[in-house]
This record gives C-alpha cells, structure tokens and sequence, in this order.
C-alpha cells in the first residue's frame, strides 16, 4: 500500500466548477502535509500547507482530517490556468525535510 | 522566494555512459538536499538525502554505487548516474529546505538514455 493515495483522474471539469480532491495517508505518526501543483514537464511548487483546522488562500481550501488520516483540496471557479497535477504530500513523520508525494490526481478545465 | 537550480536541465547520453547533474541553491545554504526521481506518471520518489560533509542516506532499494552524490558544499550537491542505461531515463528533480523549512525545488533534469 503507498503510504499517499491520491485518485490519478483525470478530472474534467468545465471552467467556473468547484472540484475537490481527496488524498489518504496511511502513516499515523505523520505531521506534515502540502498541496503542491505541478505543471506537465516541470517541477511541483508549493501550492498550500495543509493544517487540521483547514486554511483558505482564494479560490483553494484545503482540509485536513487526522481521526481519518484524510486530506482533502477543494478548487472554486475553477480557471483553464488551473489545469495541472495536484500532488498531496506529507512528511512521512520523518523531521528531516524528506517529502512522501502522492501519485497526483490531474485536473483539466474546460473552456 | 529561494531559487533552486539544476543543471543541464535535458541530457540524452548512449548506455554504459556516466552523467552529473547539479543542484545549487543560489541564494540559500543547505546543509541537506533531497534528489527525487519521476517515471511518466508516476509520483516523485526520493532517492536520497545529500548531506553537506557527510555521505549521503539512500532509500531503500536504491544503489549506492550507481548513483553517486556528492554535497560538496552548502549551496552544491552532484548527483552522478553511473553506467546509465535505459531504465535509468527519468526527471531528476533536487530540493533543498530554506531556513523556514519550506522545501525548494530544481527544475529538474530530464535524462533520456539511448
């Protein structure tokens, strides 16, 4: 079992849509998680911190759930500039900085 | 924000050859990087920890020998993939934590092995 599962997609939704992606972790201990966005051929850049009281930035809210080891990115009016993979990433309970990527879900608006 | 940069950013080499990618953090110090390796559409997947002044920690299932780091500095860490050959073909992406601990990453390298 990898310890990030994310459904790959793709996700096809028109331009304006809310969509929300979800992601689950299987290391309890873990204490870090991110969302990060990473475009086709390129590296992934930080898209948000992820904190069990949930954080907004914009259009993008992200939640993090520990009871069920859930996290979840929810993306309102969704723009064409929007189209990328979606990695959900957690710290692995490790503190040395190592990051454990999700295998990415891919989001691809519509016009 | 901090810069992360990683050279060549493409390489096509034939079998059997050896090639160095760089990763430097251009206006931060790491004393540790992290090497990721990608296939198409697959996750990232670390590789190993390069640690300025010591000898890198690989992950598990992944040959020291083949593939040679070398954090010679706080803003340099070498990645060498020895004998290359065609399964080794993937992006190479370094990162480096700045001192907020934000993780910063390279542009990658993508290496295609003939």
């Amino acid at each position: 079992r990898k310890e990030v599962e994310q459904d790959p997609g793709p996700f096809n939704v028109p331009e304006g849509a809310t969509v929300a992606f979800n992601c689950t972790y299987s290391n309890s201990a873990s204490q870090s998680f991110f969302w990060y966005r990473q475009d086709c051929r390129k590296e992934p850049k930080l898209l948000m911190s992820v904190y069990s009281s949930g954080n907004e930035d914009g259009r993008f809210t992200a939640q993090l759930n520990r009871a069920s080891q859930y996290i979840s990115l929810l993306i309102r009016d969704s723009k064409l500039s929007d189209s990328a993979t979606y990695l959900c990433v957690s710290d692995g309970s490790s503190n040395t900085g190592k990051l454990i990527f999700g295998q990415g879900t891919t989001l691809q608006v519509k016009p | 924000g901090a810069v992360v940069s990683q050279h060549p950013s493409w390489v096509i080499c034939k079998s059997g050859t050896s090639v160095k990618i760089e990763c430097r953090s251009l206006d931060f110090q790491a004393t540790t990087m992290f090497w990721y390796r990608q296939f198409p559409k697959q996750s990232l997947m670390l590789m190993a920890t390069s640690n300025e002044g010591s000898k890198a920690t690989y992950e598990q299932g992944v040959e020291k020998d083949k593939f040679l780091i070398n954090h010679a500095s706080l803003t340099l860490s070498t990645l060498t993939v020895t004998s290359a050959h065609p399964e080794d073909s993937s992006f190479y992406i370094c990162s480096a934590p700045e001192a907020r601990n934000e993780q910063f990453f390279g542009p990658g390298t993508r290496l295609t092995v003939l």
